[in-house]
């Protein structure tokens, strides 16, 4: 059982186009972390969201994090090929470098 | 400044045979997590390691071990290998000791094949 839903699994959409991936838990987090994946490479740190309510943006991600930490949110504006890749929620607890990851959303964006 | 490096790349053994995976942290971290990543279950913690002692575990059979080096780094063992054992098996080294703030960076993994 996955202590961390991110839905949906998969998403096919052109360039252009916007998304939204999504994190759910039913535990509270300290903080909340995005990796993207592509294929023969370890998950790379796109951003951590710490305070409840916290967007942040790099360049057309915009991240969120819920008011009760529980869950996040990424939203891609006008996706382009380049964002093509796995998309992968990590929770963080208090203390430790334990990461709980979400089950990854498979983004594929086509020109 | 090197990235993690985890070696080999690749791997094929046989159900009952042993493996020992290796991880270069990056120069000066402290901290080397290890985790199995496969189409089912996705990425799972199996444990951490910090200053050659192991500080977190995960939700794996015994045998599935680790240790640290005095320089950090780090091998994952895995005895009487299993057909469910086939994954990506990734590394993660930290500077820190921890916490929402810390970062980890991830090697590009050992792709482990067992049949």
């Amino acid at each position: 059982t996955q202590l961390l839903e991110q839905s949906p699994q998969f998403l096919s959409i052109q360039e252009g186009e916007n998304l939204t991936v999504y994190c759910n838990s039913s535990s509270v987090f300290s903080s909340l972390q995005w990796y993207r994946q592509e294929p023969g490479e370890g998950p790379v740190l796109l951003v951590t969201v710490v305070t409840g309510g916290e967007v942040k943006k790099l360049k057309r991600l915009t991240f969120q994090f819920g008011d009760a930490r529980k869950d996040s949110s990424l939203h891609i504006t006008a996706a382009q090929p380049g964002d093509t890749g796995l998309y992968l929620c990590a929770g963080v607890k208090a203390a430790g470098n334990k990461l709980t990851f979400g089950g990854g959303t498979r983004v594929l964006v086509k020109p | 400044k090197a990235g993690v490096t985890q070696t080999p790349r690749y791997l094929i053994k046989t159900r009952g045979q042993q493996v020992t995976l290796s991880c270069s942290p990056i120069s000066g971290h402290r901290s080397v997590s290890w985790y199995q990543q496969t189409p089912g279950q996705g990425l799972q913690f199996l444990f951490e390691y910090f200053s050659e002692t192991q500080r977190n575990k995960g939700n794996f059979p015994g045998r599935f071990s680790g240790r640290q080096f005095s320089n950090s780094r780090s091998e994952m063992n895995v005895s009487t290998l299993e057909l469910g054992d086939s994954a990506l098996y990734l590394c993660a080294s930290s500077a820190a000791g921890g916490g929402s703030k810390n970062i980890q960076y991830f090697g590009a993994g050992t792709r482990l094949s067992v049949l």
